[in-house]
């Protein structure tokens, strides 16, 4: 099942610049999508969401930016800080379905 | 902050022994799942419960598992005769909507190693 993909399965970014984050899908029907951070030992931890209806979600240092014609949706991080180190899920639903599909994920290491 | 907590935090069973992890959703929240993650992969959606039937569930959820909401606070999934191939970080989730609509907030995990 494919249907999330991020393909960097490691980044490594320098504090205090931006950290960009990619996924792509493949499911046309998904209108919901999701970036989870996860500490070793923890469950994911919400993070950011943007609907379809939307190109981009802004809180904080954290923007999503979501490209529907393309299928592919980023994470921007700015300025990055240590504390920024995990591991960061992408996921997405459907409309009507109630599962959340996640991508492999992307450990982001953030060098002082 | 209200959070989602699950226990244990590891288990450790024999093939074929029964296993129930416990889970206390947020308070509020009126949608419930479980997921797991077995090393080196990605979450996997088991199971959705909303109203106290399961409304959604993947074919990883076979006969062999169960969820069960006993009380007004604990929401359990019980894997009847446990598989090697069941070892894996269990986690349950809470929601006070449907993807799309609200954010699913996930507990800490149990670890299950099934030797």
């Amino acid at each position: 099942d494919q249907q999330v993909k991020q393909n960097s399965p490691s980044l490594s970014v320098q504090e205090g610049r931006i950290s960009i984050l990619n996924c792509d899908y493949t499911n046309s029907m998904f209108d919901y999508f999701l970036w989870y951070k996860k500490y070793p030992a923890e469950g994911p931890t919400f993070l950011i969401s943007i609907s379809s209806i939307k190109d981009k979600n802004e809180d904080g240092r954290f923007t999503v930016f979501l490209n529907k014609s393309a299928k592919h949706l980023s994470l921007h991080i700015v300025p990055s800080q240590p504390g920024d180190s995990a591991v960061y899920f992408c996921a997405a639903s459907a409309q009507g379905a109630q599962k959340l599909v996640f991508g492999q994920g992307t450990r982001l290491t953030i060098n002082p | 902050e209200p959070e989602v907590t699950q226990t244990p935090s590891h288990q450790v069973t024999q093939m074929g022994q029964e296993v129930i992890l416990r889970c206390v959703p947020i308070s509020n929240h009126l949608y419930f799942y479980w997921y797991r993650q077995i090393l080196g992969q990605k979450v996997e959606f088991l199971v959705s419960f909303y109203n106290n039937e399961i409304s959604e569930k993947s074919e990883i959820f076979d006969d062999q598992f169960s969820v069960e909401r006993p009380d007004g606070s604990n929401f359990t999934l019980k894997i009847r005769s446990t598989k090697l191939e069941d070892s894996a970080m269990y986690f349950c989730a809470s929601s006070s909507g449907t993807p799309g609509l609200e954010t699913q907030y996930f507990g800490p995990g149990t670890r299950l190693l099934v030797l």
